[in-house]
């Protein structure tokens, strides 16, 4: 299976900060990486699909990079509706796999 | 606007099969292009994918759950289904039901999720 690790796995932040998360796969999967938002208690969202593609609604603050292994997702200004954990997913090989999660709190 | 709705039992014993059904309204199962999915998320973890049946019934398994699980639609009733047999302490987890676009494997809409507990 294709392991995906996140770093950090807690970050502290600010309302106005710029918020970088990575994900790093165990191989290359090519562009083949989504990004889900989850808050307590509920289901995840899809934020981005095929790294950078923005599902629809999602607001233009976020945006993800990366190809190969190393992938990331910013947020560009944390606002306080941002605050939850934030999965990976590789969706090259199955079983499609997620990374461990990052929970981005308030500092 | 899509909805989807999982239910079933919250409580299973050990060595007993986990039954739940995923209720689908806003769009048929059965028409093209979607696949239907199932992850779970045990208590505190994070996420791992179970299984997908495609719209015309042909299915996948995680690997590591294929000797246990069973997807199936029930078109009639625009729901699909999971079985997990064998279960222990280590299935418990919330069974989210979600819908996967057709050439790519992400999910992009989802169930709110049922905790299913594995206890005597």
């Amino acid at each position: 299976d294709i392991q995906m690790t996140q770093s950090p796995s807690t970050l502290s932040a600010s309302v106005g900060d710029r918020v970088t998360i990575t994900c790093r796969a165990s191989q290359t999967i090519s562009s083949w990486l989504a990004w889900y938002q989850q808050k307590p208690g509920r289901a995840p969202k899809l934020l981005i699909y095929k790294v950078s593609s923005l599902e629809d609604g999602v607001p233009s603050r976020f945006s993800g990079s990366g190809s190969g292994t190393e992938f990331t997702l910013s947020i560009s200004s944390l606002q306080p509706d941002d605050f939850a954990t934030y999965y990976c997913q590789q969706y090259s090989i199955n079983p499609w796999t997620f990374g461990q999660g990052t929970m981005v709190d308030i500092k | 606007q899509l909805q989807l709705q999982e239910s079933g039992p919250g409580l299973v014993k050990p060595s007993e099969t986990l039954s739940l059904t995923c209720t689908v309204s806003g769009y048929s199962i059965s028409s093209p292009p979607y696949y239907w999915a199932w992850i779970r998320q045990p208590p505190g973890k994070g996420l791992e994918w179970t299984a997908t049946i495609h719209y015309g019934g042909s299915t996948y398994y995680n690997p590591s759950l294929k000797s246990r699980i069973t997807i199936s639609l029930d078109k009639s009733k625009n729901q699909f289904a999971l079985k997990l047999s064998s279960v222990t302490a280590a299935d418990t987890a919330v069974y989210y039901c979600a819908r996967r676009v057709l050439g790519m494997a992400y999910f992009d809409y989802w169930g709110r999720g049922i905790l299913v507990t594995v206890s005597s």
